[in-house]
């Protein structure tokens, strides 16, 4: 099972608009609606930031929004603050491992 | 309130032994998937492997199959992250976090440093 692939940075000024792509197969992004997407600051854990592609989990702003077609998944950061500086990582469902679960590479989020 | 509560960093030798553990509260224990995540330096997450509490049902990735043991103790609560033989590239931050039914990760430990150096 191979990871899901992300680009490995990604940057914008304050107030862009800046995606991340999360690209997989038919077998885990394409087959499923069970995308999530994660924030991860320096050393703290992992938030879920979206999930079932496009559901923002409670309290996340709604600059955040979530896409998918075929077999990519996106992650929108609208108006981006400088508080958005992270690293990000989509997880989906897979069926082709018995983990259930496929993460991605992760993108670095810069706020220029 | 669901937590998950990992245990403190260790510092350990090359061959020792380790074991981490991730306490759960807040809902039932046996009914939801609990995952392992390794993040080395620098590096992105990682799964390790899965457990079902419920019915101890453990799923290893295949680069970590062999390389350490993943359990579960119902009557605290808490599942285990554990190596026989501890090498230098085991030092990494290692999270526990629970699986939904619609196989998003909800809640995740704080993190446990493991570092092994001579």
């Amino acid at each position: 099972q191979s990871a899901l692939t992300q680009p490995a940075s990604v940057s914008g000024s304050p107030g862009q608009s800046i995606t991340i792509s999360c690209t997989g197969t038919s077998s885990d992004v394409g087959g499923y609606k069970y995308v999530s997407w994660y924030q991860h600051l320096p050393g703290k854990a992992p938030k879920l930031m979206i999930s079932g592609f496009s559901n923002r989990a409670t309290g996340v702003s709604t600059r955040f929004s979530g896409s998918k077609s075929g077999n990519t998944a996106s992650l929108t950061i609208s108006g981006l603050q400088a508080e958005d500086e992270a690293d990000y990582y989509c997880i989906s469902y897979t069926s082709s491992s018995t983990l259930l679960s496929v993460f991605g590479t992760g993108t670095k989020v810069t706020v220029l | 309130e669901v937590q998950l509560v990992q245990s403190g960093a260790e510092v350990k030798k090359p061959g020792e032994s380790l074991r981490i553990s991730c306490k759960a509260s807040g809902y039932t224990f046996t009914t939801y998937w609990i995952g392992w995540v390794r993040q080395m330096p620098g590096k992105g997450l990682e799964l390790m492997g899965i457990i079902y509490p419920g019915d101890s049902d453990t799923r290893y990735s295949p680069s970590f199959q062999g390389q350490v043991t993943i359990s579960a103790d119902k009557s605290i609560s808490t599942a285990y992250l554990q190596w026989s033989s501890l090498k230098a590239s085991d030092t990494a931050m290692y999270y526990c976090a629970r699986l939904t039914s619609y196989y998003y990760f909800d809640y995740w430990g704080q993190g446990t440093l493991g570092t092994v150096s001579s």
